[in-house]
């Protein structure tokens, strides 16, 4: 079974500074990886994904994943934080298949404070 | 298209009350997904539709969970005989579009509190 784990429940950066928030999957091949943005009583938005191609991921907000391999990681970094990027975030991970993605298995979540 | 929604957005029952809920996926998409996510964890897997067949459901949906998608559009989850554990956010997700996209998007999602 594949599965993620997102090191830090919560995890405070100081405006301006930047954000990496850790994510690490077990899979015996490689799968498809995730990382989703959650608001207050809101739903989920993908911010980027992963999907066998570029290893470097560019998404939404400025925000940007490595896929390495040999450390089984998807960490998720942005430059430079801003007051707007305080949300929950989610690495999530589907096995890859003919449809393409499948179910999501998600972790357990860290929350980004940013402190002005 | 307005994007995935859900209703109600709040519900508040009573211990042993039934509940339904309902998901209006993108219109164009052909699966529709469900999962629930309590207080402080990620979303868990609950069950899958293509079209209006359920092709998979997770352990953790007990007899007393029922989905539907009765002609490949919405789709109801039911909760018979509410626990106070079954307190959490439902969020539906649809994907699936004519352009071979698979990326799932989610509803804002509908909580609800088991009194």
């Amino acid at each position: 079974a594949q599965s993620v784990t997102q090191l830090g429940s919560h995890v405070s950066v100081s405006e301006g500074a930047l954000v990496l928030l850790r994510c690490n999957y077990s899979s015996s091949v490689p799968p498809y990886l995730f990382w989703y943005v959650q608001y207050p009583n809101q739903g989920l938005q993908l911010l980027l994904k992963y999907t066998s191609a570029a290893t470097l991921v560019k998404g939404i907000n400025g925000f940007e994943a490595e896929f390495k391999k040999s450390e089984t990681s998807f960490h998720l970094t942005k430059p430079s934080a801003h007051m707007s990027d305080a949300a929950e975030y989610f690495c999530a991970v589907s096995p890859i298949s003919n449809f393409g993605i499948e179910k999501l298995t998600f972790g357990t979540g860290t929350r980004l404070t940013i402190i002005p | 298209d307005t994007g995935v929604s859900q209703n109600p957005r709040h519900k508040i029952t009573k211990r042993g009350q039934n509940v339904t809920f309902r998901c209006d996926p993108i219109s164009e998409h052909n699966r529709l997904y469900w999962y629930r996510q309590t207080l402080g964890q990620g979303p868990e897997f609950l069950t899958y539709f293509q079209n209006e067949a359920q092709l998979e459901k997770s352990r953790l949906l007990s007899d007393r969970f029922s989905a539907e998608r009765p002609k490949g559009s919405f789709s109801t989850l039911e909760i018979q005989r509410t626990e106070q554990g079954d307190s959490a956010m439902y969020l539906c997700a649809s994907s699936g579009d004519p352009r071979g996209n698979n990326e799932q998007f989610f509803g804002p999602g509908t909580r609800l509190t088991v009194l």
